[in-house]
């Protein structure tokens, strides 16, 4: 959707490194979130936002740390990326807090950790 | 702990075949249901969604689910596929009311349907 690009598309980082992913919405809907992919697991709740600087743990949030400065960004770092965490990544979108109309997804970060 | 479970991990159907995709969850309370679809290569869209009122509900392609409360289910279902249904489908449960802000996705059911 127009309203919501995550960037990069694509990346190869090495383990160990340090890696953001961003998340850009223009639809100024007050909840975001970051999912990850993983065959037979569906999607996983990473973190997610429910207003500038405030942010919560979701179901795997060990490894990962995020940052929400403006409505806009959410931005999802991997402090020292492992193998582990080769994974699609998926950004979101609400404007309920309840969620009761669905989420609005980004397309996707495909991130590989050689 | 709230689980969905999606029992058909790939389903494979000729077109014009008949589809239902099994959706069951474990939370007892208020719920909200949708489904899911990920084409290759592209983000999940929203293909329909209950909260409350006629349990069967449909959505977007010609697809349809029932909610059947005593079976804690919320089947997917289109009369006839077509090639272009080929995709993954992800159904979602979040427990209802306010401060409640995490879904639970299930594990997704790859579908093929041969032309």
């Amino acid at each position: 959707d127009a309203g919501i690009t995550q960037s990069p598309r694509h990346k190869v980082t090495e383990t160990g490194t340090p890696v953001t992913l961003r998340c850009h919405q223009t639809e100024n809907h007050r909840y975001m979130y970051w999912y990850r992919q993983d065959p037979g697991h569906g999607l996983r709740l990473i973190h997610y936002s429910y207003g500038v600087k405030d942010t919560d743990k979701g179901e795997v949030s060990d490894g990962y740390s995020v940052s929400r400065s403006k409505t806009e960004d959410f931005l999802l770092t991997l402090e020292s990326a492992t193998s582990s965490q080769t994974s699609v990544y998926f950004c979101a979108i609400s404007d309920s807090g309840t969620g009761d109309y669905g989420y609005t997804f980004g397309s996707g970060t495909r991130l590989t950790v050689v | 702990a709230q689980s969905v479970s999606q029992h058909n991990h790939h389903v494979i159907l000729s077109e014009a075949a008949s589809l239902e995709l099994g959706c069951n969850y474990s939370y007892g309370g208020t719920v909200n249901l949708f489904w899911y679809v990920q084409y290759p290569g592209q983000h999940l869209q929203l293909l329909l969604k209950y909260f409350s009122g006629d349990p069967l509900v449909k959505g977007i392609k010609g697809f349809e689910a029932e909610f059947i409360k005593s079976k804690f289910s919320f089947n997917l279902r289109k009369p006839s596929v077509q090639w272009s249904d080929t995709a993954e489908y992800f159904c979602a449960v979040k427990r209802g009311g306010s401060g409640t802000y995490k879904y639970i996705f299930g594990t997704g059911t790859r579908l093929k349907v041969l032309a």
